[in-house]
C-alpha cells in the first residue's frame, strides 16, 4: 500500500515555464487536495476535489489548475511559473466512502519547487 | 471564516522537559475536527492526533497528551519528557467533515540534549 505518491520530489523551473505536479493515491479516497507550504505560513490550500470530475478552489488558487478524471489521480498544473510559486507542495487525500468522516489526511512526501 | 492561531513561533527545551504547544481556533461550524501534525526535519507530515467537536475528552497517548476546550476554542498539545527526536515543527489544523484543513503557522520545537 503506497499511500499518496507525489512526483517529482524536486523541480527547478524558469519563469514562464509550465509543469504538472503529479499526485496519486491507492486508498480509494474521495477527497484530494493540494497545499503549498511557505516559511512562517503553515500550509495553505490551493485546490481540492471531493470526487472524480469535481474540483474547487481553495485559499490560494491563482496560477494553478487542477482536474480529477479518476479517483486515484489529482495533478496540479502550473500554467506560467512565477518566482512567487517557489514553495513546497503537498498533496493529501482523505475519506473513504462509508468510513467515518475526516479521520485524517494522508500526505505525500512533498515537492520542492524553485522558480528562477 | 476558519482560522487557526499558533502564537508560539519557537520553543526551546532541554531533554526531559515537558513542552506544551498552544492552538486557538475559530470556526462557525458545529461539526469540525482538530488535528496535530508533526513535520520533522526530513519534511514529511506525520499525523499525531485527532479530535472531533463532539468529543472533549482529553487523553494521553504515550508521551503525548492534549487538552481540548470548546469554551475557549483551544486545542493544546503536550509532549511529556521531551526527547531530541521530538525536534520538529508542529502544526495544529482545523478540518471540516470532508478533510479540508486550515493549518496554523506552526511551532518549531527544539529539544537539546
Amino acid at each position: 500500500n503506497a499511500g499518496v505518491t507525489q512526483t517529482p520530489k524536486f523541480q527547478v523551473l524558469k519563469t514562464g515555464q509550465s509543469m504538472t505536479l503529479q499526485c496519486a493515491q491507492d486508498m480509494n479516497h474521495e477527497y484530494m487536495s493540494w497545499y503549498r507550504q511557505d516559511p512562517g505560513m503553515g500550509l495553505r490550500l490551493i485546490h481540492y476535489s471531493v470526487g472524480a470530475g469535481i474540483t474547487d478552489q481553495g485559499e490560494v488558487p491563482n496560477g494553478y489548475n487542477v482536474s480529477r478524471s479518476t479517483t486515484e489521480d489529482f495533478p496540479l498544473r502550473l500554467l506560467s511559473a512565477a518566482p512567487s510559486q517557489t514553495s513546497v507542495y503537498f498533496c493529501a487525500s482523505s475519506y473513504t466512502p462509508g468510513a467515518e468522516l475526516n479521520t485524517e489526511a494522508f500526505f505525500g512526501q512533498g515537492t520542492r519547487l524553485t522558480v528562477v | 471564516a476558519q482560522k487557526v492561531t499558533q502564537a508560539q513561533t519557537e520553543i526551546s527545551v532541554v531533554e526531559k522537559e515537558d513542552v506544551t504547544l498552544d492552538c486557538v481556533y475559530e470556526t462557525r461550524d458545529t461539526t469540525y475536527y482538530l488535528f496535530w501534525y508533526k513535520q520533522p526535519p526530513s519534511g514529511e507530515l506525520v499525523f499525531l492526533i485527532r479530535r472531533n467537536s463532539f468529543d472533549e475528552q482529553n487523553e494521553i497517548s504515550g508521551r503525548y497528551s492534549w487538552n481540548f476546550q470548546k469554551s475557549t476554542s483551544s486545542f493544546n498539545f503536550t509532549i511529556t519528557a521531551s526527547q531530541v527526536v521530538d525536534s520538529a515543527v508542529y502544526f495544529c489544523a482545523l478540518g471540516d467533515s470532508w478533510g479540508k484543513l486550515q493549518f496554523g503557522a506552526g511551532t518549531q520545537v527544539v529539544v537539546t540534549p
